[in-house]
């Protein structure tokens, strides 16, 4: 299994652009999950989705959207890539469709907006 | 907002000492899951204690959990360098859904 993989692992963007991170999971798992990661900090929850055709915002869900068309992928959408958008973005997995039991991550994606 | 905060921020010990990392929170949880994340890289889960749980062991690590107190305790026993790395706490709340991350211990071990 290749197990959760996201693409591309680094991006630069200009103000105003936009954009799709892609996450993808063989595992079969219900929930997924959208992070970011800013320096010194943990991770801060975005969205996510019990399953295909569900979603729902987290923490910090504006400037952001997402979609779920099947169960392995979860695509996130930057509709006008900002420099405050500029992070480290964590795509996440579970078998708990609750997502409330063990999450595995993929490798990340780096993103710079100028 | 953040559920969990972890103490201290960074820690730095010699290999073979052990190494403590705290974490509290506010809210009624599940559970609560350890993660790992070595530089530049994605999470990786070590550990998770239901609150119907006091103490977990996994290895090396040991786990406690004080609903009372709302806080949680990892003690890593004779360290390595290799677990040089950032530790997290992550808290489920009732009802699942959302896992909370604190924003982290960074654990250096000196060879």
């Amino acid at each position: 299994n290749a197990g959760v993989t996201q693409t591309p692992k680094f991006q630069v963007l200009k103000t105003g652009q936009s954009m799709t991170l892609q996450c993808a999971q063989d595992m079969n798992h219900e929930y997924m999950s959208w992070y970011r990661q800013d320096p010194g900090m943990g991770l801060r929850l975005i969205h996510y989705s019990v399953g295909a055709g569900i979603t729902d915002q987290g923490e910090v869900p504006n400037g952001y959207n997402v979609s779920r068309s099947t169960t392995e992928d979860f695509p996130l959408r930057l509709l006008s890539a900002a420099p405050s958008q500029t992070s480290v973005y964590f795509c996440a997995s579970s078998y708990s469709r609750q997502g409330g039991e063990t999450q595995y991550f993929g490798p990340g994606t780096r993103l710079l907006v100028l | 907002s953040q559920q969990g905060e972890e103490d201290p921020q960074a820690l730095s010990i010699q290999e073979g000492e052990n190494a403590t990392m705290n974490c509290s929170y506010k809210t009624s949880i599940n559970n609560l899951q350890w993660y790992r994340q070595n530089s530049g890289r994605g999470l990786v889960h070590l550990i998770l204690i239901r609150s119907n749980e006091r103490e977990k062991h996994s290895g090396r690590l040991r786990v406690t959990l004080d609903t009372s107190k709302k806080s949680s305790s990892l003690l890593i026993t004779a360290s390595r360098a290799a677990d040089t790395a950032s530790y997290f706490c992550a808290t489920v709340n009732t009802g699942g859904f959302k896992t909370i991350f604190g924003a982290g211990t960074r654990l250096f071990v000196k060879a």
